[in-house]
């Protein structure tokens, strides 16, 4: 079984300020995480995901994440918020391999960002 | 390419009620799923499908059914409708049941159930 705990439900930042919103998860097997990103009124919009390779991943809109498998982190950065940013953010983890492999989500973040 | 498709966008029910929320994704994706995201809960999963004929559940699949008769649709049916599933509702779909595909979501259904 797999979970995802996304601390606070709401974070402000200024604009120009680094964004940091976090994210851990517990899993039984070695997963693949993935930040997902939903606007006002839409659907979710994959921001980046770390399958294998780098652990420093880098995804759309100057956001990036690193895998931390000792600290089960993964851990949303960007350097400089802009007020498009606000949205909320969702964590998600899935085991990769598995017949009942399945997508988990965190209970969501929203970012504000203020002028 | 119109991607993953839902409709309707909003729909009122009275408990009792009966409907079928529509997905359709034209990306000749193998796995789909739907979705229903409440507030402060994060996204849960309802039903899923690895395949034309195959379905399966997630984790709250009581009161809801699906089936998959194409690979481009997979309809979301709601037998009586509960105050308890009023949300938005979400279908995604992805290549193939590989852990690593990106799931893509469509716009979302917003639910009421009076």
């Amino acid at each position: 079984a797999q979970s995802v705990t996304q601390l606070g439900s709401h974070v402000s930042v200024s604009e120009g300020a680094l964004v940091l919103l976090r994210c851990n998860y517990s899993s039984s097997v070695p997963p693949y995480l993935f930040w997902y990103v939903q606007y006002p009124n839409q659907g979710l919009q994959l921001l980046l995901k770390y399958t294998t390779g780098a652990t420093l991943v880098k995804g759309i809109n100057g956001f990036e994440a690193e895998f931390k498998k000792g600290e089960t982190s993964f851990h949303l950065t960007k350097p400089s918020a802009h007020m498009s940013d606000a949205a909320e953010y969702f964590c998600a983890v899935r085991p990769y391999t598995g017949a009942n492999s399945k997508l988990t989500f965190g209970k969501g973040i929203t970012l504000s960002v203020r002028p | 390419n119109a991607g993953v498709t839902q409709t309707p966008k909003f729909q009122v029910l009275k408990t009792g009620q009966s409907m079928t929320l529509q997905c359709a994704q034209d990306m000749n994706h193998e796995y789909m799923s739907w979705y229903r995201q409440d507030p402060g809960m994060g996204l849960r999963l309802i039903h899923y499908s690895v395949g034309a004929g195959i379905t399966d559940q997630g984790e709250v699949p009581n009161g809801y059914n699906v089936s998959r008769s194409t690979t481009e649709d997979f309809p979301l049916r709601l037998l009586s409708a509960a105050p308890s599933q009023t949300s938005v509702y979400f279908c995604a779909s992805s290549y193939s049941r590989d852990a690593a595909d990106t799931q893509y979501f469509g716009p979302g259904t917003r639910l009421t159930v009076l």
